[in-house]
């Protein structure tokens, strides 16, 4: 039943080791979405696919980079952690948002990394 | 100033009473809006939508004000397991940031025996 999915759960890491977060989803959704989200924050966007059409919010670093091969994959490539960048990762999906109704998001439970 | 805001609480409630909270967003071309609720160490999940015409949810009821751009939330009856930081979410859906979420910091509820 799991719709949006995300591995690993948990991620350790060393200082500048990349890392790479996955995420599927089974929802067939045009709309896919990483967020960073540290303690008692709101979840900060990092970048958003409409189909292939990639959006990078113009404060996510460079450090931070992402892929779409296809509908239900979006991965997540941190090329050089710090320890600034430990956080939950969170995915997320929506239906075409030009279509009628309201398009909430779907989030998949996270990767929470942690950085040494 | 940030685009949604939220109350952080904590909200103390005692179990059975009703408490509310607003949030308020800056950006008129909102169009749609919603609840989310957290859990500690948890993704966010939909708690629900918010009509136009306010609608309710069980002990759940939400509120659109568009005029003064703020919606809120109010829980009935409230359970130890209302507890959570719930998440104001905002959708904006012009053809510049189709599809975007703008998101609160959260209000925390801490529901009491």
């Amino acid at each position: 039943d799991a719709m949006v999915i995300q591995n690993p759960r948990y991620q350790v890491t060393q200082f500048g080791k990349p890392v790479t977060l996955s995420c599927s989803q089974t929802l067939n959704h045009n709309v896919m979405y990483w967020y960073q989200q540290k303690s008692s924050q709101a979840p900060k966007l990092l970048f958003h696919y409409y189909d292939k059409d990639f959006n990078n919010e113009a404060d996510t670093p460079d450090n931070f980079q992402s892929r779409r091969p296809n509908t239900s994959f979006c991965f997540l490539d941190i090329r050089s952690p710090g320890l600034g960048d430990a956080a939950m990762y969170l995915c997320a999906t929506s239906r075409d948002p030009a279509l009628a109704g309201y398009n909430e998001q779907f989030f998949g439970p996270g990767t929470r990394l942690t950085v040494l | 100033r940030k685009e949604v805001e939220q109350d952080p609480g904590p909200f103390n409630v005692p179990e059975g009473a009703t408490v509310a909270f607003n949030c308020t967003y800056s950006n008129s071309a909102s169009q749609s809006f919603f609840w989310y609720r957290q859990d500690c160490r948890k993704e966010p999940k939909l708690l629900m939508s918010v009509y136009s015409s306010g609608n309710e949810d069980g002990r759940f009821t939400a509120q659109l004000n568009r005029a003064s751009q703020y919606i809120s939330l109010l829980i009935r009856d409230s359970k130890l397991s209302d507890s959570a930081t719930y998440l104001c979410v905002v959708a904006l859906m012009t053809t510049d940031s189709w599809g975007k979420f703008q998101f609160g910091a959260g209000t925390q509820v801490v529901v009491t025996p």
